[in-house]
C-alpha cells in the first residue's frame, strides 16, 4: 500500500479482555516497529522485526505482550489481560531496511481500557 | 541507560518568529539522529543526521548535529500556523533495532 495501515484506529476494551492490534507495512518494507505513546509522553520502544531473523523483544513491558509477524507481511500485536495502564496509543513504523533509512509511521490505534 | 531529552518541552510563538528546538542524546552506538512532526496521531518524517557540521534543509525547516556534544538543533524560520505540532527527535542504534526518542516539543504558532 501507500502507507503504513493500522486498524482498529479506536479500540475501547474492558479490563481484563484480550485485544489484538494490526499493522500493514509498506510493501517491501523489511523493518517493522511497534511503539507505545501514553499521554503527554514520549514514544516507548516495545518491538522490532527484521525480515525473517528473531525479533528483538527487548522493549515489551510484560509477557502480557506478544507480537508476530509472517516474513515482510502483516504484524499483529496481542495484549492479553488488558489493564488501564496500557491505554496509550500503539504506532506501528516500517522502513526499507534497518539502518540509515527513515522510519513510517502509521496512524495508530488509540486503546482504552476501562 | 540511553535517553533522549528535548527542551523546551513546549514553545509559543507568533507567526513570523524564528524557533530553535533542542535535542541532546547519551546513546551507547549512536547511528543517526531523525526529528518528526508529529500532529494528531502519526509522527512524520523531517530529516535524518549522520554526520556532524552538514546542515540539512527542507524549505522553513533546517538541522545540525554536532556529535563530539551530542545534541542537535532544528530551526524553523517564519514560522506559520501549521507548524504546530509536536516535534520528535529520536536516535536511531547502531544496530538499527530501536529508534529511541525523546518527548517531544509542543511549538503553537499563533496568528
Amino acid at each position: 500500500g501507500a502507507g503504513v495501515s493500522q486498524s482498529p484506529s479506536n479500540k475501547v476494551t474492558e479490563k481484563g479482555k484480550d485485544v489484538e492490534l494490526r499493522c500493514d507495512p509498506i510493501s517491501g518494507h523489511t523493518a517493522l516497529y511497534w511503539y507505545r505513546q501514553r499521554l503527554g509522553q514520549g514514544l516507548e520502544f516495545l518491538i522490532y522485526f527484521q525480515g525473517n531473523s528473531a525479533p528483538d523483544k527487548s522493549g515489551l513491558p510484560s509477557d502480557r505482550f506478544s507480537a508476530e509477524r509472517t516474513g515482510e507481511s502483516v504484524s499483529t500485536l496481542t495484549i492479553q489481560r488488558t489493564q488501564q495502564e496500557d491505554s496509550a496509543v500503539y504506532l506501528c513504523a516500517s522502513s526499507l531496511n534497518r539502518v540509515e533509512t527513515e522510519a513510517f509511521f502509521g496512524q495508530g490505534t488509540r486503546l482504552t481500557v476501562v | 541507560e540511553d535517553k533522549v531529552v528535548q527542551s523546551p518541552l513546549s514553545l509559543v510563538v507568533h507567526e513570523g518568529d524564528t524557533v530553535t528546538l533542542n535535542c541532546s542524546y547519551e546513546v551507547t552506538n549512536f547511528r543517526s539522529l531523525l526529528w518528526y512532526k508529529q500532529e494528531k496521531k502519526a509522527p512524520t518524517f523531517l530529516f535524518m543526521l549522520t554526520s556532524s557540521g552538514i546542515e540539512k534543509k527542507s524549505g522553513r525547516l533546517s538541522s545540525i548535529l554536532d556529535k563530539k556534544e551530542l545534541f542537535s538543533i532544528l530551526n524553523i524560520t517564519a514560522t506559520q500556523t501549521g507548524d504546530s505540532a509536536v516535534y520528535l527527535c529520536a536516535v536511531l542504534n547502531q544496530a538499527g533495532t530501536a529508534l529511541i526518542f525523546g518527548k517531544g516539543t509542543t511549538l503553537s504558532v499563533s496568528s
